[in-house]
């Protein structure tokens, strides 16, 4: 298993450019999630997915859309990027939905917008 | 109010010193779990243990160790005779039943450098 990958790993944007960052997982995992990560913050959550066609907000969605219509991917869109979402993203999966369940995280993406 | 405190920011041992992380965290639920993430130079979390709120057992895997505290709230990694290779930001995380999603609260992470 190639476990949860992420393209691209790097990026530049210029304000108010769009762009998808791409996540995919191959252990038919049930639970995605994109998560960024900023220096000082730790990680925080910006949205899910609990199954196909199933998506939800996280705690900093702002800015941000996603969609699943498949088990395996999860790509997070940037509608017109902001110097704010300057950041490393991180993607990540667990085998089912449940506090219980530990999360498996991609290499990352770091994003940087000018 | 932070849920994850990992106050040390930044710790620097000596090779073969042993070091504690500590970690703090806060929930009002008794029913809850508690993760440790290593985050090396090249980016990426790597999960280390994954402990419930009813196992206050201590944890030991090789040179690392794990004390779970739920009167102080507390679930500290120490280890033991530190190497070079585990020079890495170390991050604690809680996950709560009440949660809508998967989501962990993550501490803002302790950064160690291990010196030859």
């Amino acid at each position: 298993n190639a476990g949860v990958t992420q393209t691209p790993k790097f990026q530049v944007l210029k304000t108010g450019q769009s762009m998808t960052l791409q996540c995919a997982q191959d252990m038919n995992h049930e639970y995605m999630s994109w998560y960024r990560q900023d220096p000082g913050m730790g990680l925080r959550l910006i949205h899910y997915s609990v199954g196909a066609g199933i998506t939800d907000q996280g705690e900093v969605p702002n800015g941000y859309n996603v969609s699943r219509s498949t088990t395996e991917d999860f790509p997070l869109r940037l509608l017109s990027a902001a110097p704010s979402q300057t950041s490393v993203y991180f993607c990540a999966s667990s085998y089912a939905v449940g506090f219980q369940e530990t999360q498996y995280f991609g290499p990352g993406t770091r994003l940087l917008v000018l | 109010a932070q849920k994850v405190t990992q106050a040390q920011t930044e710790i620097s041992v000596v090779e073969k010193e042993d070091v504690t992380l500590d970690c703090v965290y806060e929930t009002r639920d008794t029913t809850y779990y508690l993760f440790w993430y290593k985050q090396p130079p090249s980016g990426e979390l790597v999960f280390l243990i994954r402990r419930n709120s009813f196992d206050e057992q201590n944890e030991i895997s090789g040179r690392y160790s794990w004390n779970f505290q739920k009167s102080t709230s507390s679930f500290n990694f120490t280890i033991t005779a530190s190497q070079v290779v585990d020079s890495a930001v170390y991050f604690c995380a809680l996950s709560e039943a009440r949660n809508t999603g998967n989501q962990f609260y993550f501490g803002t992470g302790t950064s160690l450098t291990v010196i030859p």
